[in-house]
């Protein structure tokens, strides 16, 4: 099946610095999202993403939509320690109905 | 907000049961999906429904069945569970236009031993 690929796998940074991950594939996807999840929890949606080029924010981060379709990126902004969890990219390929293709995602480690 | 509500949280079941999670969501949603996730592996997809009474088959749907009655329930069936269907299991839902980001439960994580 098709797959996206997260960047870096995992990830350990200081409280109040930046964070930034990508996702990547070889297919063109008409809609990218963005997901957060909580140790014991269900992921939670943070951005979503319609168009290309497109830089959506949501209080401390930020996703643009990649200009060439096939990749998106997320930015975190002065890190705290509830930022620690899973981040989910997913995304929705042209022709392939209403489902999403989801990343691996990007576990992220906080330190005080 | 959309809520979506996975019956357990935590379920330990034996080698051989049949086992049913139940899924609900209060947004008259069309669309509901049941996913696994493993470590390592992400999120896979098990079954998918548009619409009551209607299913399809996902990425791994082998050992699983599904039972969509009403709108807003969506049921996961392990038909004789074996140890290693031992997972977290998410539901979502979405909304049936195209594009709509899909809303997840929380999860139930199953053990079977």
């Amino acid at each position: 099946g098709q797959q996206l690929n997260q960047s870096p796998q995992s990830m350990f940074i200081q409280e109040g610095e930046d964070v930034s991950m990508n996702c990547t594939s070889s297919s063109i996807f008409n809609t990218w999202l963005w997901y957060k999840q909580d140790p014991g929890e269900g992921p939670v949606l943070l951005i979503a993403l319609y168009k290309a080029g497109e830089l959506t924010s949501n209080g401390r981060l930020t996703a643009q939509f990649g200009i060439t379709r096939k990749d998106s990126f997320l930015n975190i902004s002065a890190s705290i320690p509830s930022d620690v969890g899973i981040y989910f990219c997913a995304g929705q390929l042209w022709g392939y109905g209403q489902n999403f293709v989801f990343g691996p995602g990007t576990r992220l480690s906080v330190l005080p | 907000d959309v809520k979506v509500t996975q019956s357990s949280r935590y379920l330990v079941k034996r080698t051989g049961e049949k086992v049913f999670l139940e899924c609900v969501q209060d947004m008259d949603h069309e669309n509901m999906f049941w996913y696994r996730q493993d470590p390592g592996l992400g999120l896979r997809l098990i079954y998918f429904s548009y619409d009551v009474k209607m299913k399809e088959k996902g990425d791994i749907p082998e050992g699983y069945s599904v039972s969509r009655e009403k709108k807003e329930r969506f049921s996961l069936i392990l038909e004789s569970a074996s140890t290693n269907q031992t997972s977290m299991y998410l539901c979502a839902s979405s909304n049936g236009q195209f594009n709509q980001p899909q809303h997840f439960g929380d999860g139930t994580r199953l053990s079977i031993l």
